[in-house]
């Protein structure tokens, strides 16, 4: 599984758009890229997954370039509710484990 | 989206005591899933990987005596805390990997359990 690397955490103000960005230098061909939100003492949330270019959802976008090194969360306009720890995997369409780093703790504030 | 369920939510009990913890994935069928813990401020670190009809797959350093996995359908994964001490209190959460017919295959993770042992 290729590892990950991201920001420990990030600060924001109520409405910013919020880009998290994760780097993964030895992605493999059919990795996939997967992004999870997770409140305290919750299971983490399913956001958005990518292999390449740009995915949107109701939720987010996500950025991935052409080599696949690194790919951006994007949050639009953010809200309080938006405080949580946002993890960023890589795995192949046929994994059968994911490994979590430590995520980006994004703290939002009035 | 695809739900996964687990029960219960939050369990106390006493040292030396057996725990049960159901995992469910709701409106999809699952042959994977998967059980993580997460002690406070740190990172889900996985246990086991529970495939349907067969044996558990745990990761390093889990002791599989202690920590029963059952994955007896499609739908249903179990996980047993035998003998509980202090130091197993954390929060536990299962994952069940969707298949691309339905939704996107990846995994999807229920609620957690918290269990504190006294």
């Amino acid at each position: 599984l290729a590892k990950t690397t991201q920001p420990i955490s990030m600060d924001s103000y109520e409405g910013q758009e919020v880009n998290i960005t994760c780097s993964h230098n030895n992605i493999a061909t059919n990795d996939y890229i997967t992004w999870y939100q997770q409140f305290p003492s919750q299971g983490p949330r399913f956001i958005i997954q990518g292999y390449k270019t740009k995915v949107t959802n109701e939720v987010a976008s996500l950025f991935i370039p052409a080599d696949r090194k690194s790919s951006t969360l994007s949050l639009p306009r953010v809200s309080l509710s938006d405080t949580a720890v946002y993890y960023c995997l890589v795995a192949d369409s046929g994994y059968s484990t994911l490994t979590f780093g430590k995520g980006t703790m994004l703290l939002v504030s009035p | 989206g695809a739900v996964v369920s687990q029960h219960p939510s939050w369990v106390i009990c006493k040292s030396g005591t057996s725990v049960k913890i159901e995992c469910r994935s709701l409106d999809f069928q699952a042959t994977t899933m998967f059980w993580y813990r997460q002690f406070p401020k740190q990172s889900l670190m996985l246990m086991a990987t529970s495939n349907e009809g067969s044996k558990a797959t745990y990761e390093q350093g889990v002791e599989k005596d202690k920590f029963l996995i059952n994955h007896a359908s499609l739908t249903l994964s179990t996980l047993t805390v035998t003998s509980a001490h202090p130091e197993d209190s954390s929060f536990y959460i299962c994952s069940a990997r969707a298949s691309r017919r339905r939704y996107l295959e990846t995994q999807y993770f229920g609620p957690g359990t918290r269990l504190l042992v006294l």
